[in-house]
């Protein structure tokens, strides 16, 4: 069973701070994903990882950066929280470049950013 | 970029009668359409997915249909039962990279007792 593993499952930060969000997988993945899920907008691509040291901005990648060092990694980085960064963020992986891998998500970080 | 579209946002039925959710996508490339389940404090998890060469596929209870020609795809639940009860994401793909992956904005599926 492919297992995907998040930090947190709630954080709370202020405005400003500097914030880490790790993801952990367990399958030797080749891809890694950060999506950020709030209500009535589905799941949006941050940034996507295809292999170590390797990086592609999503759709919103402003305000965000990431970081690969090794291939089961993939962290979140919030260089200076904001409070419409307040949100629940997803980490994904997939196996393979091709783009009809099942993506596996882990539970969930739950930001408040106050 | 491929945008996708989802409806209903959200849907409520009595246990053992059907459910239906539909979503459009935009690209004409698309050849990929996973359906993912995402229960209560848990991440979105894949329950079916259909590639463009198929017009139809079941696995159980769940079933998708997708209509290329019209650029839409739904999914099918018949014999609806409370653990059914979730949100529930379609996506479209057009398989060329993993980070072409769009999501709907998911569907909150209440099924009642």
């Amino acid at each position: 069973d492919v297992k995907v593993t998040q930090s947190s499952r709630y954080l709370v930060k202020r405005t400003g701070e500097k914030v880490f969000l790790e993801c952990v997988q367990d399958m030797d993945h080749e891809n890694m994903f950060w999506y950020r899920q709030d209500p009535g907008l589905g799941l949006r691509l941050i940034y996507f990882s295809y292999d170590v040291k390797m990086k592609e901005k999503g759709d919103i990648p402003e305000g965000y950066s990431v970081s690969r060092e090794k291939k089961e990694r993939f962290s979140l980085i919030l260089e200076s929280a904001s409070t419409n960064q307040t949100s629940m963020y997803l980490c994904a992986s997939s196996l393979s470049l091709g783009g009809t891998d099942t993506q596996y998500f882990g539970p969930g970080t739950r930001l408040t950013v106050l | 970029g491929e945008n996708v579209e989802q409806h209903p946002s959200t849907l409520s039925v009595q246990e053992g009668d059907s459910a239906v959710i539909k979503c459009t996508y935009s690209d004409s490339a698309s050849n990929y359409f996973p359906w993912y389940k995402q229960e209560l404090g848990k991440g979105p998890q894949l329950i079916i997915d259909i590639r463009s060469n198929v017009g139809e596929k079941k696995d159980q209870r769940i079933a998708v249909t997708l209509n290329k020609t019209a650029k839409h795809f739904s999914l099918h639940i018949t014999e609806t039962q409370p653990e059914d009860s979730a949100v529930y994401f379609c996506a479209a793909s057009d398989g060329s990279n993993n980070n072409d992956m769009r999501f709907g904005a998911g569907t909150r599926l209440t099924v009642k007792p």
